[in-house]
């Protein structure tokens, strides 16, 4: 079975700290994804990655970066927290080729007070 | 453009109904594939089936099924005899791959099955 985890289910930060968010994938997939998602907006990616040390910005890359160096592991970052990115955060990964299927983590429902 | 559109927002059913989630997608692409992913209150995306666009066969696996349509850039999704265990929101996604293999998501149906 495929294993996405996330560092944190939950978690309560205040405006302006700098918040790591963290993935983990067990199935030595190429690709890797970062999500959020609200209510009525559906899913939407914030950046991924397409192998060690490479990222592309997706629809809403404003206030994060993101940290791939290895490749189980891709770090979501948020440099100065602010109230708006209060969220949930779903991680995604998947192998490169073409149409292949995304397998998510369970999520980390951020707070930022 | 690449586009998902699942108009139902949320469906309420008694146990047993049958009920059919639509999507209904935009592209320009001739090779695209699909996707419908289960959300259950627990949060984690769970994915349930993936079609190209060049297999039209609708699929059948337990009491899921799923209706492809290109005529009408459709991809609806079946629940035979709902149990509760069911209720979840639903998300239907396009491919895309121009932009490194990246998902399009509808806004999801939250449905709701009833005992």
């Amino acid at each position: 079975d495929v294993k996405v985890t996330q560092s944190s289910r939950y978690l309560v930060k205040r405006t302006g700290e700098k918040v790591f968010l963290e993935c983990v994938q067990d199935m030595d997939h190429e690709n890797m994804f970062w999500y959020r998602q609200d209510p009525g907006l559906g899913l939407r990616l914030i950046y991924f990655s397409y192998d060690v040390k490479m990222k592309e910005k997706g629809d809403i890359p404003e206030g994060y970066s993101v940290s791939r160096e290895k490749k189980e592991r891709f770090s979501l970052i948020l440099e100065s927290a602010s109230t708006n990115q209060t969220s949930m955060y779903l991680c995604a990964s998947g192998y490169r080729g073409l149409g292949d299927t995304q397998y998510f983590g369970p999520g980390t429902r951020l707070t930022v007070l | 453009a690449q586009k998902v559109t699942q108009a139902q927002t949320e469906i309420s059913v008694v146990e047993k109904e049958d009920v059919t989630l639509d999507c209904v997608y935009e592209t320009r692409d001739t090779t695209y594939y699909l996707f419908w992913y289960k959300q259950p209150p627990s949060g984690e995306l769970v994915f349930l089936i993936r079609r190209n666009s060049f297999d039209e066969q609708n699929e059948i696996s337990g009491r899921y099924s799923w209706n492809f349509q290109k005529s009408t850039s459709s991809f609806n999704f079946t629940i035979t005899a709902s149990q509760v265990v069911d209720s979840a929101v639903y998300f239907c996604a396009l491919y895309f791959y121009n932009q490194g293999g990246k998902l399009i998501f509808g806004q999801g149906t939250e449905l709701s099955v009833k005992p």
